[in-house]
């Protein structure tokens, strides 16, 4: 079945540690998303991409860095820049960037501090 | 940066029961309007993308409108049944997507 893998389900960090969050779909979308949920929150904007080896800054990125070498691939690093780092993480794609096109969730991480 | 908005917050209904609920938003430099439902466990599933104003969108039990002149869309779920308890999200994209805080419906048996 197509869809997006986030891996994984729970994760958690010590302080001063660097953490990578995997996402990758087999849809062929060409476009992916990062964002974040805390509680009483909607959805934030992390990092998103359009096409591979190109990636722009969401609402929320400062802390995080991503990567997209890969057409199937957007992982999400979360520096120990990052002062706030808990909460619920969600991939998403869409087969481009354009605006009327639904996005495609994956099942979420949730990253907890040690 | 844009601003949505989602009300109710939280709602509880008859099993039986129709409801709606509102999504807000700047009407300036729209261009698209999402509604997803969220169960819990599981990832959100997209439910309507809209674009022009006074789309109506129809799935099921479940229909959207949409204003853009004035900023808000509705939706309404017609006949409530227990598999209708959800969060829905709405979002709305001019050049970022931005998405309300959810409307969590319950569905009381």
């Amino acid at each position: 079945d197509g869809g997006i893998t986030q891996s994984p389900k729970y994760l958690f960090r010590k302080e001063g540690q660097n953490v990578t969050l995997s996402c990758e779909q087999n849809l062929n979308h060409d476009a992916m998303y990062w964002y974040r949920q805390d509680p009483g929150q909607g959805l934030r904007l992390i990092y998103y991409s359009q096409i591979v080896n190109d990636f722009q800054k969401g609402d929320i990125a400062e802390g995080y860095s991503v990567s997209r070498e890969k057409k199937e691939s957007f992982p999400l690093t979360v520096t120990s820049a990052q002062k706030n780092p808990t909460a619920f993480y969600l991939c998403a794609s869409s087969p481009t960037g354009i605006s009327n096109q639904p996005q495609h969730f994956g099942d979420g991480t949730r990253l907890s501090i040690l | 940066i844009l601003n949505v908005e989602q009300s109710p917050q939280s709602l509880h209904v008859q099993e039986g029961d129709s409801t709606n609920f509102t999504c807000s938003f700047p009407s300036s430099n729209f261009y698209a309007l999402h509604w997803y439902r969220w169960e819990t466990a599981k990832s959100p599933e997209a439910l309507f993308v809209m674009t022009l104003n006074g789309d109506e969108k129809k799935k099921g039990r479940i229909s959207a409108t949409l204003n853009t002149k004035e900023g808000y869309s509705y939706l309404y779920i017609k006949g409530s049944q227990p598999e209708d308890s959800a969060t829905y999200l709405c979002a709305s994209k001019d050049d970022k997507i931005i998405f309300g805080k959810g409307t969590r419906l319950h569905i009381l048996p």
